[in-house]
């Protein structure tokens, strides 16, 4: 398989509760993003790097998120101390540098926090 | 800050017939465009790229771009009820990091 793919499906946690989802790009892609998507919505930019670089950041990424890219591979989005309005779709997408023929999705991970 | 603007819709074709979806942008500087399409459900899927002005076709699908106008749009020819879904416009800026629109919500009657 080449595509991009990520880890969890589906996600049931309890407010408060930590979360870790897993993204795993497409091998010759240096680039890799993390979006957020609720229900009629685009998705909305969160991070991305740059091989091991966290290189962008948005706003929307408070400091109970963090991201990693250790080694320029996979990477791993953490939620610290979950609140009701992080359900959402979390998606990650990979492209090569300049993104020049497009941006490949993974099948997301879809978080619901009760 | 960087927009790109869609009719959320949903649009309303029958089957057989052309179904036009638009979408503006503010980023000057941007150079490529995409098209994704979104199940329900699922994560989008690229469709179209287009670079340059003027038309770009695929099969059933034909992306137009006028970068003076700011504006790109996507033609589904012969709508098959199998094309409803969302189709959403994604713009990469200057950093090559897409911004997209919410969607259009696309729905083919039989």
């Amino acid at each position: 398989d080449t595509g991009v793919s990520q880890d969890p499906r589906h996600k049931i946690t309890k407010r408060g509760q930590n979360v870790t989802f897993r993204c795993d790009p497409i091998s010759e892609h240096n680039r890799l993003y993390w979006y957020r998507q609720t229900l009629g919505q685009g998705p909305e930019f969160l991070t991305y790097f740059q091989n091991e670089a966290q290189l962008e950041k948005s706003r929307l990424l408070s400091d109970r998120f963090s991201a990693e890219r250790p080694k320029g591979s996979f990477s791993t989005l953490e939620i610290q101390r979950t609140e009701q309005g992080d359900s959402a779709m979390y998606l990650c997408a990979s492209s090569a540098l300049n993104g020049g023929v497009g941006y490949t999705f993974g099948s997301g991970t879809r978080l619901t926090v009760v | 800050q960087k927009e790109v603007e869609q009719n959320s819709g949903p649009l309303s074709v029958p089957e057989g017939a052309i179904a036009s979806l638009n979408c503006t942008y503010s980023d000057r500087v941007s150079q490529s465009f995409f098209w994704y399409r979104q199940y329900s459900g699922k994560s989008p899927e690229l469709i179209m790229s287009i670079y340059s002005n003027g038309d770009k076709e695929d099969g059933r699908f034909t992306a137009q771009l006028n970068k003076a106008s700011q504006y790109v749009s996507l033609l589904i020819r012969d709508s098959q009820p199998s094309d409803s879904a969302t189709y959403l416009c994604a713009v990469p800026g200057g950093s090559y990091i897409p911004t997209f629109g919410r969607g259009t919500s696309l729905i083919v009657h039989p």
